[in-house]
């Protein structure tokens, strides 16, 4: 079975600079696809980036960039220039394949101060 | 356009009681799903339609049936409610698998079993 870990409960950033998110995941499969999805308060979820495995280079996506290591099986999320409208959960998610069952990590907190 | 809307938006049930969340999506997606979130475990996949008429399992599936009789309306229920089942409900839509299109939420459904 997949699963996705984010080891940081909860984190919080000074608006305009920079935080980065941690997910790890265990899998032995090498086709699959990778997600950060943001929680507002308002409780809906919404897709930050994804990235497929089989491309080396990291997904960008305005501010959000990840550094993605396939060998570490490793997946964070760099915000560039915070703002206050990212504080949210953020979830790190993987999916095999076009397998629908996608997996979600636990979630960090993150809150940006003014 | 409304997205996808779930209803209710809150409920409180007795144990031994039933219910039904309905979901639905204005945008003609062809895929559908039910999820759970609890606390320090991200989100979990109940069950997920890939078309009117079909319905698969999750992750979670045990003491909840679907039903996809209509390509806008993705119905999950609780046929006895259980203390466990007390989490918040989220349904997504995405037109076609989700390694090739983003899931959207709608804004959940808090069910507490009493």
């Amino acid at each position: 079975a997949q699963t996705v870990t984010q080891s940081q409960p909860e984190m919080s950033v000074q608006e305009a600079e920079t935080v980065t998110l941690s997910c790890t995941y265990d899998t032995s499969e090498s086709n699959y696809y990778l997600f950060w999805y943001k929680q507002p308060p308002s409780r809906q979820m919404i897709l930050v980036i994804r990235q497929e495995a089989y491309k080396q280079q990291n997904a960008t996506e305005n501010r959000f960039s990840v550094n993605f290591q396939k060998a570490a099986k490793s997946f964070s999320l760099k915000i560039s220039d915070s703002q206050l409208g990212d504080t949210a959960m953020y979830f790190c998610a993987f999916m095999k394949g076009n397998n629908n069952d996608m997996r979600f990590g636990a979630g960090t907190r993150l809150t940006v101060k003014p | 356009n409304a997205g996808v809307t779930q209803t209710p938006k809150f409920r409180v049930l007795k144990t031994g009681q039933s219910m039904t969340l309905l979901c639905a999506q204005d945008m003609n997606h062809e895929y559908m799903y039910w999820y759970r979130q609890d606390p320090g475990m991200g989100l979990r996949l109940i069950h997920y339609s890939v078309g009117e008429g079909t319905t698969a399992k999750g992750e979670v599936p045990d003491g909840y049936n679907v039903s996809r009789l209509k390509k806008q309306n993705f119905l999950l229920g609780l046929e006895s409610a259980a203390p466990s089942q007390t989490s918040v409900y989220f349904c997504a839509s995405s037109y076609w698998d989700q390694s090739n299109s983003p899931l959207h939420f709608g804004n959940g459904t808090r069910l507490t079993v009493t």
